[in-house]
């Protein structure tokens, strides 16, 4: 079955500081990926929608320069948390899927990633 | 906007009950609702995903229903076991702008008793 893999899964890092989380499908081509936030005991929201080669879509409240994506492989798409605060500490989630576009009831299952945890001191 | 609600948040039973977890959404402009579990400081794990134009999917001990109608979908699980014990979550996906637009809900904590 479609894998998504995320790394590392879990980093802990001083106020400051840049973090990066990379999401990678193992054994499909993702066109196009998503990341998610999930706050303690709160459900996950959607950050980010990114497609491979184009720039990412952010949901309404999220900082697109302190949350960078870049998606430049079909295989692998990164967020970077730039200048980590201890409020951005949270569970991470992307999962990744094979069709951005028309619906596709073979294709276009989201297949999510096991979470990158993030403590910002 | 979508809102997705999930009742009861927490639930406690003993083994080998049979239980149901609610999930409600307001659009009922979805293309497939999708159930997840996620254990403590882990990722989501996909249980079940029925599309649009069907009404349940089976797998083992689990069976969800969708109606799209009344907004409302269900998760039955059978003869629980504590392996079971997590947080269950309903996903609804729907397209938007040309790419999918998923809305979690607000979770069921289930723990059963051995």
């Amino acid at each position: 079955g479609a894998v998504v893999s995320q790394h590392p899964s879990w980093v802990i890092c001083k106020s400051g500081t840049s973090v990066k989380i990379e999401c990678r499908s193992l054994d499909f081509q993702a066109t196009t990926m998503f990341w998610y936030r999930q706050f303690p005991k709160q459900s996950l929201m959607l950050m980010a929608t990114s497609n491979e080669g184009s720039k990412a879509t952010y949901e309404q409240g999220v900082e697109k320069d302190k949350f960078l994506i870049n998606h430049a492989s079909l295989t692998l798409s990164t967020l970077t948390v730039t200048s980590a605060h201890p409020e951005d500490s949270s569970f991470y989630i992307c999962s990744a899927t094979t069709s951005g576009g028309s619906p596709s009831p073979y294709t276009d299952t989201q297949y999510f990633g096991p979470g990158t945890r993030l403590t910002v001191l | 906007k979508q809102e997705v609600t999930q009742i009861p948040a927490a639930l406690s039973v003993p083994e080998g009950e049979n239980l149901v977890l609610n999930c409600s959404f307001t659009d009922s402009a979805i293309y497939n609702l999708q159930w997840f579990r996620q254990d403590p400081g882990k990722g989501l794990t996909s249980l079940l995903l029925i599309q649009s134009s069907q009404r349940e999917q089976t797998s083992g001990r689990l069976n969800a229903s969708l109606d799209k109608s009344s907004g409302r979908s269900t998760l039955y699980i059978a003869a629980s076991q504590p392996g079971d014990s997590a947080t269950y979550l309903c996903a609804v996906i729907r397209f938007s702008g040309g790419y999918q637009k998923v809305t979690f809900g607000t979770g069921t904590k289930l723990q059963v008793i051995p």
